[in-house]
């Protein structure tokens, strides 16, 4: 299945920081890049969805001047935490569709932030 | 989008056994998967359903796609304690392609 290579794996960082994660394509290019947000024994949620060179779609109840994302490139999406406080800490996952339908999912391994 | 429900939430199950878990919907999906979620990792991709009535194996995995559309499971037979983990069911709904997921099984497995 196709490549996803996220970093940094974890990070810690003081309340009011920001904070960027990206997530690569290794061997394809991502046209699509799904970013999901999970707290501990939960369930993923969707954030926000972008797309190569077009502005992100975000999810009802995400803020989008929080959460900035860049898809400028085909092979790599960012996820910027701006001003980030304790509340954010949470595992933040990207992902990319493939198959005929874009039906499947590869994610990338996950960020853990915690905001102090 | 539409959570999926999941159960059961959590198994603790000895080496050996089999293993059974569903997902249920009110809604109609095209498609059905099933993910494992390792410890501080993202999830893996287990197995990709498309049809109604489809049954499908993955080593000693075997998940199905519910003829109504509604729903899925998946079975573990004679389960390893690297089986250990917490197990996805997504859908990919008629309209859009974002999956929804459901809320996970935890499944642990004693020697």
């Amino acid at each position: 299945g196709a490549v996803v290579s996220q970093h940094p794996s974890w990070v810690i960082c003081k309340s009011g920081t920001s904070v960027k994660i990206e997530c690569r394509s290794l061997d394809f290019q991502a046209t699509t890049m799904f970013w999901y947000r999970q707290f501990p024994k939960q369930s993923l949620m969707l954030m926000a969805t972008s797309n190569e060179g077009s502005k992100a779609t975000y999810e009802q109840g995400v803020e989008k001047d929080k959460f900035l994302i860049n898809h400028a490139s085909l092979t790599l999406s960012t996820l910027t935490v701006t001003s980030a406080h304790p509340e954010d800490s949470s595992f933040y996952i990207c992902s990319t569709p493939q198959g005929v339908h874009n039906e499947k999912l590869f994610f990338g391994s996950g960020t853990q932030l915690s905001v102090l | 989008g539409q959570q999926l429900n999941q159960s059961p939430q959590s198994m603790f199950i000895q080496e050996g056994e089999d293993v059974s878990m569903n997902c249920t919907s009110s809604s109609i999906f095209n498609t059905w998967l099933w993910y494992k979620q390792d410890p501080g990792e993202g999830p893996v991709l287990l197995i990709a359903l498309y049809k109604a009535g489809e049954l499908t194996s993955n080593g000693r995995l075997t998940a199905q796609f519910g003829i109504t559309r509604k729903d899925s499971f998946l079975n573990i037979s004679a389960s390893i304690p690297s089986d250990v983990g917490i197990y996805f069911c997504a859908g990919q709904p008629v309209s859009g392609y974002a999956l929804n997921f459901g809320k996970g099984t935890s499944l642990l497995v004693t020697p």
